[in-house]
């Protein structure tokens, strides 16, 4: 039969707020980190990447912090507008001899209330 | 500008059909890959390819076919075995060089089966 569509976890926030948005990845292995924004009906855009020699990584407006002891990403949307309005997914390359592939979570939806 | 094209933007495949997705690209990369996006859901890759006449299956080859015959070419046929085709699909590229691993994505293409 069709398979029923998930249900996106949900972030809500209000115009000017801050957003933190997180990621659990799953290879301990992976040696970089991506996060990515996806408009409804378009393919996603990159916003921000880090190597796992980093903490902390800052771009205008978000910045992505990386913990490796916990397998734990987060993007922090400062200031967020009605623009920002996305499903975000975060994607993590686990190297594992085939090559550059790149693994993707399932997204979180960001919704702005004006 | 340089970038990624998928052509068309919405296509309408009857049962029993096949039909290709196109996907041209103009960066001069390196690596082609195919994704699945069903609603509410992450990406889930359907092939790959790092080089011109090879590729490579991803988690959900059945019922797809890829071809590299170009290194700005990578179609992708979804065949009649196909049970449940129905999704948006995103095609990427990347360099696979030292400036990172991050995918660049084309706009989409929204398969609907009638």
């Amino acid at each position: 039969g069709e398979s029923v569509g998930l249900h996106l976890p949900t972030l809500s926030v209000q115009e000017g707020d801050n957003s933190i948005i997180n990621c659990a990845y799953s290879n301990s292995a992976s040696d970089y980190f991506i996060w990515y924004k996806q408009e409804s009906g378009k393919g996603p855009q990159f916003i921000i990447d880090i190597r796992s020699n980093m903490d902390k990584r800052q771009g205008q407006r978000v910045t992505v912090l990386l913990n490796k002891t916990v397998k734990h990403l987060s993007l922090q949307i400062a200031a967020t507008q009605p623009g920002d309005s996305a499903v975000y997914f975060c994607a993590e390359n686990g190297v594992t001899g085939g090559g550059n592939k790149l693994t993707f979570g399932t997204g979180t939806q960001l919704k702005v209330e004006l | 500008d340089g970038g990624i094209t998928q052509s068309p933007k919405y296509l309408f495949r009857k049962e029993g059909q096949n039909v290709t997705l196109s996907c041209e690209q103009n960066l001069n990369h390196d690596a082609m890959y195919w994704y699945r996006q069903d609603p509410g859901q992450g990406l889930r890759l359907i092939y790959y390819s790092q080089i011109v006449n090879d590729f490579q299956k991803g988690d959900i080859a059945e019922g797809y076919s890829v071809s590299r015959e170009k290194k700005e070419s990578f179609p992708l046929t979804v065949t009649s075995a196909q049970k449940n085709p129905t999704a948006f699909y995103l095609c990427a590229s990347n360099p696979l060089d030292s400036t990172g691993y991050g995918y660049t994505f084309g706009s989409g293409t929204r398969l609907t089966v009638v």
